[in-house]
């Protein structure tokens, strides 16, 4: 079975700082993963997934992630936040090619102050 | 990308009432569409994948005859909350695969979700 966890249920940075977002999952089948973003009370907007190409991979927003299958890690990063990153990220993990289903993380919520 | 939407955005319905909700693939055909639940302050869980033209295949624990699920044509699929209660409030989010898209097989597109409240 495949799981995620992400550590860190809230993230606060200033803006401007660097923003680090962790994940780990745990998958018996090389994985498919995705970041996601969720501001409130609405849907989820994906930022950035990896497919087994480019362990670096750069999503929208200026957010990138890297694949390190040796620490089974997918930690969100972008170098200088900004007031508008502020919400919920969840990290999911796809069941194998069927990726419209997923499994996500307990998500983390990103406060940036000013 | 490829949208999906939802309807409606939020409902609020008397305590053993239906409710339906609609997930439908505005500018692609879907085949399977799945529907998660998301309480305040949690993760999405999924409850159900959605099958056009054939039963809903429901994950461990979601009761199926509380929650309906239709996948009548290949851009609409609903669910139904039957009898809400107030522990039913929740956030309820459709996804669904663009099979058009080169990259059909790696990502998935979220509707708005939809907010039920059971008073």
């Amino acid at each position: 079975a495949q799981s995620v966890t992400q550590l860190g249920s809230h993230v606060s940075v200033s803006e401007g700082a660097l923003v680090l977002l962790r994940c780990n999952y745990s998958s018996s089948v090389p994985p498919y993963l995705f970041w996601y973003v969720q501001y409130p009370n609405q849907g989820l907007q994906l930022l950035l997934k990896y497919t087994s190409a480019a362990t670096l991979v750069k999503g929208i927003n200026g957010f990138e992630a890297e694949f390190k299958k040796s620490e089974t890690s997918f930690h969100l990063t972008k170098p200088s936040a900004h007031m508008s990153d502020a919400a919920e990220y969840f990290c999911a993990v796809s069941e194998g090619s069927n990726t419209g289903k997923l499994i996500f993380g307990q998500g983390t919520t990103l406060q940036v102050k000013p | 990308g490829a949208v999906v939407s939802q309807h409606p955005s939020w409902v609020i319905c008397k305590s053993g009432t239906s409710v339906k909700i609609e997930c439908r693939s505005l500018d692609f055909q879907a085949t399977t569409m799945f529907w998660y639940r998301q309480f305040p302050k949690q993760s999405l869980m999924l409850m159900a994948t959605s099958n056009e033209g054939s039963k809903a295949t429901y994950e461990q624990g979601v009761e199926k005859d509380k929650f309906l699920i239709n996948h009548a044509s290949l851009t609409l699929s609903t669910l139904t909350v039957t009898s809400a209660h107030p522990e039913d409030s929740s956030f309820y989010i459709c996804s669904a695969r663009d099979p058009r898209s080169l990259s059909s097989n790696t990502e998935a597109f979220f509707g708005q979700g939809t907010r039920l409240t059971v008073v």
